[in-house]
Order: structure tokens, then sequence, then C-alpha cells
């Protein structure tokens, strides 16, 4: 099993629509993190969270939002989706501040 | 601010060509430097980490370097399935920021 699961792996939306990105993981590890990809633009931090009670805005958090549910899980969600929005969003997790990033497979969303 | 920064942003090589990428860095007193590989569609996987500068770490073809102010990635005789894009991230001094991720180099080896 994957150390960091994503569910859905796709996704098409329609405009104005609440959607919610669902991750979890087993490394065990306080600190997860949500990026969106785009072309040419790399990885950009949505939200990040180093423990249960922590929430943080990355460099691009408008129109997103976020829940720690526990430990080991960390959910995006989209309130009003809208087609700028489309990307491919990935979850991530690391042990601390200087160590390795433990990615998920991606989400690919599409809002039409 | 803390920057990173690849270069170049796309690579194409023949089977066998040697090159490197690189990594430069504005971090000040960086606390780790890390390289992934990504294939299109999928999540980074990561490849290596450097703490210091003079550390060298290797895996199959690849061989990442670090000084202060930038790490290599070099490929040594690249075959098509390493084509990929390469990210590398910087930790910062406190620990309480997360990882500062460049762009990525893309790179295409051909047949």
């Amino acid at each position: 099993d994957a150390d960091v699961t994503q569910t859905p792996r796709n996704r098409i939306t329609k405009t104005g629509k609440r959607i919610m990105l669902e991750c979890s993981q087993t490394k065990g590890h306080d600190r997860m993190y949500w990026y969106r990809q785009d072309p040419g633009l790399g990885l950009r931090l949505i939200y990040y969270s180093f423990d249960v009670k922590d929430i943080n805005k990355g460099e691009i958090s408008d129109g997103y939002s976020v829940s720690r549910q526990a430990q080991a899980k960390f959910s995006l969600s989209l309130e009003s989706a809208i087609p700028n929005q489309t990307a491919l969003y990935f979850c991530a997790t690391t042990a601390g501040g200087n160590t390795e990033a433990f990615f998920g497979q991606g989400t690919r969303l599409t809002v039409v | 601010e803390d920057q990173v920064t690849q270069s170049p942003e796309a690579l194409r090589l023949q089977e066998g060509e040697s090159s490197s990428l690189n990594c430069s860095y504005t971090v000040s007193g960086l606390r780790g430097l890390f390289w992934y590989r990504q294939d299109p569609g999928k999540g980074p996987e990561f490849l290596f980490t450097l703490y210091s500068a003079g550390e060298e770490k290797e895996k199959e073809r690849l061989k990442a370097t670090l000084t202060k102010k930038e790490s290599f990635l070099h490929i040594t005789a690249p075959k098509p399935e390493d084509s990929a894009t390469y990210l590398c991230a910087a930790a910062n001094p406190s620990g309480n920021t997360p990882l500062v991720f460049g762009k990525g180099t893309r790179l295409s080896v051909i047949a």
C-alpha cells in the first residue's frame, strides 16, 4: 500500500460546486501539505499543517480550505470550484523541517 | 525570501550523452537539499538528501552533489527511462517552514 493515498485520483466537476479532496498517510508523520501543480509553474503550496491543531496558509490559499481530521488525514476543499482551479493536486507528508517529503499519486481535477 | 532555481528548464539528451542539472538556492544556513524524480501525472519520488557542502550521493546513473550555493544532479550515460522531470527542494534553518521547491528540469533522453 502507498504511504500517502489521495482520493479521488481523477475528478471532473462543474463550476460553482463544492468538492473535497482527501489524503491519508501511513508514515506516522505530523506534518502534511497540499500542493497544486500547473505546467510551467512547478509545485505551489496551498496549505500546510504541522500537527492536528495547526493549519497554515501557503502561497495560494484563496479559494481553498483544509481540515486536519487526525494525524493521518488532511483534506482539501474547494468551496466553489472555478475553471482556473483545474490542476494536478498533491498531498505530501514530512517527519520534520529538514526531512524528505513523501507525496501521494495526485488528484487530477478538472473544473468545467 | 528563500528561493530555489533550477536550470535548464528542459534538457534533451541522446542516449549515453552525460550531462548535469543545476539547482541553486538562496536559503541561508541550508538544513537539507532534496532531489526528486517526477513522471508525468504522478507524484514526485524521493531520490536523495544532501546535508552539507561536499557531500555526494549516487544511485545507478545519478549522482547528486552539493556546494554552499548550489547542487548538481549528474546523469551518466542516460537511458530513455531516465526521462522525467527532476525537482529539487531546500530546507531552511528554522525547520518551521515547508520545503522550498524549484520548478524542475524536464529531461528527455532520446534513443
